[in-house]
């Protein structure tokens, strides 16, 4: 069983560079989130999507951007990284079917920006 | 932007004592989940609690829902090494259309000395 995988799982970014992280979920959720983790703050929404084609900003997507082309991907990419950028990623899957959803993360994929 | 306070940050405490996490906030949830997560990896739901003044149990661990579901509490009794891990609660917005976008407290580290 599958579930949430992310790519990749570390990755060193030069400030000014650009990245895509990779998300796909095999249990047929339409619901997706991309989260962000620093230490002591808990997770923060960055982008989420209830749908193929449909995406909303969260609580902190300055500096991201997602797009939904499938129901089973949704990558996040990252434009000229910065060092608050430094963080772990989470992506995240729902199915909602009875209005209050357990989410399924994936493993995280860990970024630094130098 | 809705805010959940959890409390203690750290906890460091000898096998066999009991621990109370608590998570508060001043607005009202429809739900509220738990999750744990361990180093390494994406956090997993423990439990979901939607109305007000539920109790639920699992194992050695308690969790209860504020009667204004604004507040939750996680209790363990007689704790293990093996509940040492990050514990976070996590609430969903009451009142139209949320999409299961979750607030996350700032999380809980718990140690446990055998």
């Amino acid at each position: 069983n599958a579930g949430v995988t992310q790519t990749p799982k570390f990755r060193i970014l030069k400030i000014g560079q650009s990245m895509t992280l990779q998300c796909a979920q095999d249990m047929n959720h339409n619901y997706m989130y991309w989260y962000r983790q620093d230490p002591g703050m808990g997770l923060k929404l960055i982008y989420y999507s209830v749908g193929a084609g449909i995406t909303d900003k969260g609580e902190v997507p300055n500096g991201y951007n997602v797009s939904r082309s499938t129901t089973e991907d949704f990558p996040l990419r990252l434009e000229l990284a910065a060092p608050s950028q430094t963080s772990v990623y989470f992506c995240a899957s729902s199915s909602r079917r009875d209005n209050t959803g357990e989410l399924f993360f994936g493993e995280g994929s860990r970024l630094t920006v130098l | 932007t809705q805010l959940l306070e959890q409390s203690p940050q750290f906890l460091s405490i000898q096998e066999g004592e009991n621990l109370t996490v608590y998570c508060n906030s001043s607005s009202v949830f429809s739900s509220l989940q738990w999750y744990r997560q361990e180093p390494g990896e994406g956090p997993v739901l423990l439990v979901t609690v939607v109305t007000g003044g539920e109790v639920k149990k699992l194992k050695r661990l308690t969790f209860q829902f504020g009667d204004a579901r604004k507040d939750s509490s996680l209790h363990i009794t007689a704790a293990q090494p093996g509940d040492t891990g990050l514990y976070l609660c996590a609430g969903e917005e009451a009142g139209g259309t949320s999409y299961g976008k979750l607030t996350f407290g700032q999380g809980t580290i718990l140690t446990v000395h055998p």
